[in-house]
């Protein structure tokens, strides 16, 4: 039982290039979550999903798409990274609104 | 969403107990959360409390919530240097699928 794993740990991109990154959970939760963490601002939500092939957006989506064709996997796309993208994410799942559990981030830089 | 407020820093000396606070947006939110963040590291769920509480206790840690002014505190009795670190409060989004709404941490730094 891996929990939630994240795909890759650490990426450098330049400006304009587009990446993906994947966040499988093996515990057969419903709710996934994206989550950026920048410094001194906390944890903020980018997208999220209720269940298989739904997503919503969250408080900062702009620049980002996600999709969830798999319950397991919840990836995170970035079409033409900016250097404002240069964050830290995190992804988490949920069975119900009691726990959540956190991958252990992606640390991603855009030049 | 509306904003979660923290203190953003603390400074306690090895032994003395820790208090950390947070005043919370959501009073629907029916469990309040505490994490930790260690240097680098992801995010280490702590503890939480079930919003019809007023209080738990899991072993050096205490939760305080006061419904009435939407105010949570993490006590940490006998911290230690190991429990400097960022810690996070949070409350359930109820418009995002029981997201949660976090406040920008409190950075407490323990010193011998």
């Amino acid at each position: 039982n891996a929990g939630v794993t994240q795909t890759p740990k650490f990426r450098v991109l330049k400006t304009g290039q587009s990446m993906t990154l994947l966040c499988a959970q093996d515990m057969n939760h419903e709710y996934m979550y994206w989550y950026r963490q920048d410094p001194g601002m906390g944890l903020r939500l980018i997208h999220y999903s209720v269940g298989e092939g739904t997503t919503a957006k969250g408080e900062v989506p702009d620049g980002y798409n996600v999709s969830r064709l798999k319950k397991q996997n919840f990836l995170l796309g970035l079409e033409s990274a900016a250097p404002s993208q240069t964050s830290v994410y995190f992804c988490a799942s949920s069975y119900n609104q009691e726990t959540q559990y956190f991958g252990p981030g992606t640390r991603l830089l855009v030049l | 969403g509306e904003d979660v407020e923290q203190s953003l820093f603390l400074s306690v000396r090895e032994g003395d107990s820790s208090v950390i606070n947070c005043t919370y947006t959501d009073s629907s939110s029916t469990y309040l959360y505490w994490y930790k963040q260690e240097p680098g590291a992801g995010l280490q769920l702590l503890t939480y409390i079930f919003s019809n509480m007023d209080m738990k206790q899991d072993q050096r840690l205490t939760v305080l919530l006061n419904k009435k002014d939407k105010h949570l505190s993490l006590r940490i009795a006998d911290t230690q240097t190991g429990d400097s670190a960022i810690y996070f409060c949070a409350e359930i989004d109820s418009n995002s699928g029981y997201a949660l709404n976090f406040g920008k941490g409190t950075s407490l730094l323990v010193t011998p």
